[in-house]
C-alpha cells in the first residue's frame, strides 16, 4: 500500500486553466504539507494542515487552494495557472513536528506543466 | 539571507571517495537538523538527523553539527555511484512548526 498517493502524477495545461491535485495518506498522521519543487530543486512550503485545520500559509498567491475535508486528505487547487507555476508539487504528511520529528513522507509528486 | 544554505553543486567525486556536503541556517535558535536524499525523478526520504552538537555515526553516514558556527554536514564515507543524489538539509526552527529546506546539492559520484 502506498502511504502517500497523489494524483495526478503529470498535468500538462495552458494558461488561465484551473487544475486540482488530490492527496491521501494511510499512516494516520495528523499532518499534511504542499511543498512546491522548482526547476532547481528548491522544496518550497506552500501550506500545512494539522487535523483539517490550516496551520501554515506561506505567501502564495491566493490562486491556489488548499482544502482538507478530513486528516488523511489535502487537496490543492489551482485557478488560472500561470507558467511560474510550472513545478513539481509534493504531498507529505508528519506526525505533528517537534523538536525530535522531523521526517515527512512524501508522495511521488505531481509534475505540472503550464504552456 | 536565507533560512538554510546549501552550495547547489554539482559536487561530483570518484567512487571510494568521501563526499562531504555543507549547510549553514539563519536561525540561532533551531533545534533540529535533518539530511534528506533525493534520487531523480523521485520524491525526498529522510536519511540522518542530528539534535546536538558533534557527530553522529550511519553506516556510510556521518551528520556533523555545530550549534554555535549554525552549520551542519553530511560526510559519505566510500561513496558509491548509489548515491548519487540530491542531498537536502533540512531545519526545525525554534518555532517547531515547519520543516525548510535548503536548495540541495547534487551529487554525481563516478565509478
Amino acid at each position: 500500500d502506498t502511504a502517500v498517493s497523489q494524483t495526478p502524477k503529470y498535468l500538462v495545461t495552458q494558461m488561465g486553466n484551473d487544475k486540482s491535485i488530490k492527496c491521501e495518506q494511510n499512516l494516520g498522521h495528523d499532518t499534511m504539507y504542499w511543498y512546491k519543487q522548482d526547476s532547481k530543486k528548491f522544496l518550497k512550503i506552500m501550506f500545512s494542515y494539522n487535523n483539517k485545520e490550516l496551520i501554515i500559509n506561506e505567501t502564495v498567491p491566493n490562486r491556489f487552494s488548499p482544502k482538507s475535508p478530513d486528516k488523511a486528505h489535502l487537496n490543492l487547487h489551482i485557478n488560472s495557472l500561470e507558467l511560474g507555476d510550472s513545478a513539481v508539487y509534493f504531498c507529505a504528511s508528519s506526525p505533528l513536528l517537534t523538536r525530535n520529528t522531523g521526517e515527512l513522507f512524501f508522495g511521488e509528486g505531481s509534475r505540472l506543466t503550464v504552456l | 539571507q536565507k533560512e538554510v544554505e546549501q552550495n547547489s553543486g554539482p559536487l561530483s567525486v570518484p567512487e571510494g571517495a568521501i563526499a562531504s556536503l555543507n549547510c549553514t541556517y539563519s536561525d540561532r535558535g533551531s533545534q533540529s537538523f535533518f539530511w534528506y536524499r533525493q534520487y531523480s525523478g523521485k520524491s525526498p526520504e529522510l536519511i540522518m538527523s542530528i539534535y546536538s552538537n558533534g557527530d553522529k555515526e550511519d553506516g556510510r553516514f556521518t551528520a556533523q553539527l555545530n550549534k554555535a558556527s549554525q552549520y551542519v554536514s553530511l560526510l559519505i564515507r566510500d561513496s558509491q555511484p548509489s548515491d548519487s543524489a540530491t542531498y537536502l538539509c533540512a531545519v526545525i526552527r525554534a518555532s517547531g512548526s515547519r520543516l525548510t529546506f535548503g536548495e540541495g546539492t547534487q551529487l554525481t559520484v563516478n565509478p
